[in-house]
């Protein structure tokens, strides 16, 4: 059972915007860095965003991300169909001393 | 260009021994430290060990302590698993990542899949 709550899915139209939420705790969010993770069907994750709101050489700036208190939030503007995936946020947690993963989120383009 | 391969799955039997390779390249290998992700059929990801630049420190998910066990070999720029007393919930693609500075996995191989028949 995961400790970063994320809901199952999210959807909308082509050229929208969605948000992703992981919701975690003082040992974790709350004190640490998090990071989030694409991973498109048949293919291994990739980071996406790291230390709460940075993206990686090559990601484009359609996407972003934010943290308040033990919540992280995970926006994708502008909507393509290729962006339909699983999303992953993660962070280290200082009680478990252990990596943590979110439980996922399904991003569907309707 | 950083690359992470990985190699060594296959099929097993519960309660056998299997272990998994990383071969990396494109960055300075002894200079970060490095993961192994795992993700069951149809399920999420689950981080499942750690270990530190020089090998002194290594983290395990608790349901894999004492039975896997994580180490590096710095001259041949490869990390390794040692998978033993393995269950049929071990069954899952093993990632290999590079982990990055401020702890984010930011580097990923294709995997390669270890199942346990039971």
């Amino acid at each position: 059972q995961s400790v970063l709550t994320q809901p199952p899915s999210v959807s909308a139209a082509p050229g929208q915007k969605v948000t992703i939420s992981c919701s975690g705790s003082s040992s974790n969010i709350g004190s640490t860095y998090v990071s989030w993770y694409q991973q498109l069907p048949g293919t291994a994750p990739k980071l996406l965003i790291y230390e709460n709101n940075k993206r990686p050489s090559g990601i484009p700036d359609r996407f972003s991300g934010s943290k308040s208190g033990t919540s992280a939030t995970l926006g994708i503007t502008g909507l393509q169909t290729g962006d339909e995936a699983d999303y992953y946020c993660g962070t280290w947690d200082n009680s478990l001393s252990a990596y943590v993963f979110g439980t996922g989120t399904k991003v569907t383009a309707l | 260009e950083v690359h992470v391969v990985e190699s060594g799955g296959g099929l097993v039997q519960a309660g056998g021994s299997l272990r998994l390779s990383c071969a990396a390249s494109g960055f300075t290998f002894s200079s970060d430290w490095m993961s192994w992700v795992r993700q069951a059929p149809g399920k999420g990801l689950e981080w499942v060990a750690n270990i530190k630049q020089d090998g002194s420190e290594k983290y395990y998910v608790d349901s894999v302590k004492g039975r896997f066990t994580i180490s590096r070999d710095n001259a041949k720029n490869s990390l390794y698993l040692q998978m033993n007393s393995l269950r049929a919930e071990d069954t899952a693609v093993y990632y290999c990542a590079k982990t990055g500075q401020s702890g984010s996995l930011d580097y990923w191989g294709q995997g390669t899949l270890v199942t346990v028949s039971s």
